[in-house]
């Protein structure tokens, strides 16, 4: 089964404006939540985390939004620019996982000069 | 700090042959994981290592399997290769989780079994 759902494959925006990228999960049991940005035959580079003790975490251009209770969690890229422009993976761990990650399908982001 | 290293960064090899891969993690990080990117499966978690001990296994068969050295480094084995293990596979350390919980992924090493 799919803990971890990126419903969306792909997702194109002008350069400048605002990306949302949305990511779903299942199991009541994760309680912390990372966003990674990939390049092909590249490892998945760390962008921003969230603890479910909160709902909103920012760094920089980069803000991720939890609710809990629609178990569901978005990254927003503001403002978009073309270096953004790269596949993106929502990943979860349990408090009991120990560093297991569930990775979503990942949602290819395409910033448009 | 130098980042995750993984050793070799492309590999050939033909079904039935075993293949050894390696993993340094980022200094002072203790535990490391391992995971497979196949275009139909995503990234699926092998396993995780800390303290030379192996602490969480995912769905994959005995033919995967791995080790940890006192030096945190860590290697990968896979045996009787098959056509389906061809993928690109990544190594992630981090801290131990109660201090740190971010994974940080290393270049991966792509896999061609022919």
């Amino acid at each position: 089964d799919q803990q971890v759902k990126q419903n969306s494959p792909s997702l194109s925006v002008q350069e400048g404006r605002i990306s949302i990228l949305n990511c779903d999960y299942t199991n009541s049991m994760f309680d912390y939540f990372l966003w990674y940005k990939k390049y092909p035959a590249e490892g998945p580079t760390f962008l921003i985390s969230i603890s479910s003790i909160k709902d909103k975490n920012e760094d920089g251009r980069f803000t991720v939004f939890l609710n809990k209770s629609a178990k569901h969690l978005s990254l927003h890229i503001v403002p978009s620019q073309p270096g953004d422009s790269a596949v993106y993976f929502c990943a979860a761990s349990e408090a009991e996982g120990g560093s297991r990650l569930t990775f979503g399908e990942g949602t290819q982001l395409t910033v448009n000069p | 700090k130098a980042g995750v290293t993984q050793t070799p960064r492309y590999l050939i090899k033909t079904r039935g042959q075993q293949v050894t891969l390696s993993c340094s993690p980022i200094s002072g990080h203790r535990s490391v994981s391992w995971y497979q990117q196949t275009p139909g499966q995503g990234l699926q978690f092998l396993f995780e290592y800390f303290s030379e001990t192996q602490r969480n296994k995912g769905n994959f068969p005995g033919r995967f399997s791995g080790r940890q050295f006192s030096n945190s480094r860590s290697e990968m084995n896979v045996s009787t290769l098959e056509l389906g293990d061809s993928a690109l596979y990544l190594c992630a350390s981090s801290l131990p989780r109660t201090v740190e919980e971010t994974q940080y992924f290393g270049p991966g090493t792509r896999l061609l079994v022919l």
